[in-house]
């Protein structure tokens, strides 16, 4: 089973408006993190944003927010006031436990959602 | 601090033929890590290590090899290069613990023939 599942493999945004990429997880560990990467075309993977599993609060970063809901297990990424430069693929992406020794440093990815901007 | 660095940009081998990828960090990271990005596939872990003289296998470690002897560099050797292993490849670093994002190099996209 996949652990992390990003189920739109293609999304169209009108600038200026906000936009949520859909991540849902799968992990039976009580610790755990959740990150947000984008990929532009030229190829770099950019860091958004990050949610702990103890988290109270969903993670801000400027633009960036992440609707967890865990219960729901999910992370979404929205993205406020869409820009031409936010066109990139972006990931979700896990770390399961507590990030130190053996494969908990690990981060698993989803397939990705590719996100078009249009003026 | 110039991050993560990778080379090379680019590569085209023969299928047989055998090379290395090059990865180094200057930010002291004890976490190291190879993913094959294919498209559609996302990022798929190959190798990892959790400092040096310390490795293991990942998602999909079949035909490459890995040696972590300093902290700093985390070499990838494709054995035997196969048709398979055309794809992009990221090299990552990060601190331990689970908050700490990794930091991924530029990438190296390689073409087998």
């Amino acid at each position: 089973a996949q652990k992390i599942t990003q189920t739109q493999p293609g999304m169209f945004v009108q600038e200026k408006e906000a936009v949520t990429l859909d991540c849902t997880y799968d992990t039976s560990d009580p610790s755990y993190g959740l990150f947000w990467y984008k990929q532009p075309s030229s190829g770099e993977m950019i860091f958004l944003i990050y949610q702990g599993s103890y988290d109270q609060q969903n993670a801000t970063e400027g633009r960036y927010s992440l609707n967890f809901q865990k219960a729901r297990k999910s992370a979404n990424l929205v993205i406020s006031a869409s820009q031409l430069g936010d066109s990139a693929m972006y990931f979700c992406a896990m770390r399961e436990g507590d990030g130190y020794g053996g494969s908990q440093g690990n981060l698993i990815f989803g397939k990705g959602t590719k996100l078009s901007v249009k003026p | 601090n110039a991050g993560v660095t990778q080379t090379p940009k680019f590569q085209v081998l023969k299928t047989g033929q055998s090379m290395t990828l090059q990865c180094a960090q200057d930010m002291n990271h004890e976490y190291m890590s190879w993913y094959r990005q294919d498209p559609g596939m996302g990022l798929r872990l190959i190798h990892y290590s959790v400092g040096a003289g310390i490795t293991d296998q990942g998602e999909v470690p079949n035909g490459y090899n890995v040696s972590r002897s300093t902290t700093e560099d985390f070499p990838l050797r494709l054995l035997s290069a196969a048709p398979s292993q055309t794809s992009v490849y990221f090299c990552a670093s990060s601190y331990a613990g689970r908050s700490y994002e990794q930091y991924f190099g530029p990438g190296t996209r390689l073409t087998v023939t």
